[in-house]
């Protein structure tokens, strides 16, 4: 167990349904990501929060609407996804983002997403 | 625009063998390099964490070497076992956060 969990570990939702990630952490981290892990590509950075703050949008289409009410709970909605959009979606935390120091990323067990 | 590779994509040797999974990046203005583990459906499992001022990092079975100037760093496993099986991944974090690479899946056969 990394200290962040995710549910659910499995989801099947069709284009036009409306459904929400969710990732908590028990580090007492300050910042929180969320990546998309796609077959055969590299892991994709989506957004980082930093205490509560989005402070990375990683290009990510509208259809994916990221919430942080607080520095232990991060939240992704989905609304009208893409077959494509099929994947591994992971939350990880680290004690600050992207710092000189260079903290390290814990992370979740994931979320299996299949778009119908 | 930070890229990073991994050589070979995927490796397959016999119980024992000592191992060498190689990583490279393009711009080597990077604060850290860390090495991940994945397990099949699984998320991702911190190994080593290499600051940019430090050559290496050791774990047990594991080392990590760093070589900042030329871009490339190797992660080197000492007398593999089945359990080391899985996907080690390579990121490297600079002015953007982690940037990783698509991994060398790692098969340890007994």
């Amino acid at each position: 167990e990394t200290g962040v969990t995710q549910t659910p570990r499995h989801l099947v939702m069709g284009m036009t349904n409306k459904k929400s990630l969710k990732c908590e952490q028990h580090l007492g981290h300050n910042a929180m990501y969320w990546y998309k892990q796609s077959a055969k590509k590299p892991l994709e950075l989506m957004f980082v929060y930093n205490f509560k703050e989005q402070t990375e949008n990683n290009s990510v289409p509208s259809r994916f609407s990221p919430e942080c009410p607080n520095s232990s709970h991060l939240f992704l909605h989905l609304h009208t996804l893409q077959p494509e959009d099929s994947a591994l979606y992971l939350c990880a935390s680290s004690q600050e983002p992207g710092t000189s120091y260079g903290y390290e990323q814990y992370f979740g067990p994931g979320t299996r997403l299949t778009v119908t | 625009k930070q890229e990073v590779t991994q050589i070979p994509a995927a490796l397959s040797v016999p119980e024992g063998e000592n191992l060498v999974l190689n990583c490279s990046f393009t711009d080597s203005a990077i604060y850290n390099l860390q090495w991940f583990r994945q397990d099949p459906g699984k998320g991702l499992t911190s190994l080593l964490l290499i600051q940019s001022s430090q050559r290496e990092q050791t774990s047990g079975r594991l080392n990590a070497s760093l070589d900042k100037s030329s871009g490339r760093s190797t992660l080197y496993i000492a007398a593999s076992q089945p359990g080391d099986s899985a996907t080690y991944l390579c990121a490297v974090e600079g002015n953007t956060p982690l940037v990783f690479g698509k991994g060398t899946r790692l098969s340890v056969i007994a």
